[in-house]
């Protein structure tokens, strides 16, 4: 039971690359979720899956998309890399729509963007 | 709108005392309350949450909070620290009546002195 996992670790990006960051779980969960880490600023939610074929927007979704590939995937793309994203990347999942269940998380993504 | 608030980016403790992590929270409804933990380099773990009854929540490693609804509090305690506790802390808040997701705090960075 590997949990909830990401891909890549690590990613160095130039100002107008894009990319995709890859998530998966494998606890059967409905919903799950993208944060972004920055430092003195908490987590912060970028989207959100409540479940397989819908996505919403968070707290801070410009500048980024995803897909809900199946029950088991949710990834996030940036189109257009900008300096201002370079952050550590979460994803997470839980059961249900996450009323009073815990989350589980990833190990995160650190992405520069230069 | 709901929020979250840990008044300390840091705390400092001796090895064997007991530690407290304060938090405050504000809702229009009744909150669910959540603490979790960042070692370095990894995602947050769960480590207890609140969401009805007794008000005092025990949870992982010998973690413990107290919800305080007067004071609107949720602060996290245990009764001797570990250097092994030295982490990043975060507590999150959900509005029971609203249809918003998790809110985190800033984190606080705990760390234990031998």
């Amino acid at each position: 039971n590997a949990g909830v996992t990401q891909t890549p670790k690590f990613q160095v990006l130039k100002t107008g690359q894009s990319m995709t960051l890859q998530c998966a779980q494998d606890m059967n969960h409905n919903s799950m979720y993208w944060y972004r880490q920055d430092p003195g600023m908490g987590l912060r939610l970028i989207y959100y899956s409540a479940s397989e074929g819908t996505t919403d927007k968070g707290e801070v979704p410009n500048g980024y998309n995803v897909s809900r590939l199946n029950k088991r995937e949710f990834s996030l793309r940036l189109e257009s890399a900008a300096p201002s994203q370079t952050s550590v990347y979460f994803c997470a999942s839980t059961i249900n729509g996450g009323d009073y269940n815990e989350q589980f998380f990833g190990p995160g993504t650190r992405l520069t963007v230069l | 709108a709901q929020s979250v608030a840990q008044p300390e980016d840091q705390v400092n403790v001796a090895e064997g005392n007991p530690l407290t992590v304060k938090c405050t929270y504000s809702v229009s409804g009744n909150p669910y309350l959540f603490w979790y933990v960042q070692y370095p380099n990894r995602g947050l773990q769960f480590l207890l949450k609140y969401i009805t009854g007794d008000n005092l929540v025990k949870g992982s490693y010998g973690f413990e909070a107290e919800f305080n609804k007067s004071q609107t509090s949720f602060h996290l305690k245990k009764p001797s620290a570990l250097v092994s506790d030295s982490a990043l802390y975060f507590c999150a808040v959900r509005d029971m009546r609203r249809d918003d997701k998790i809110i985190f705090g800033k984190g606080t960075r705990l760390h234990i002195l031998p």
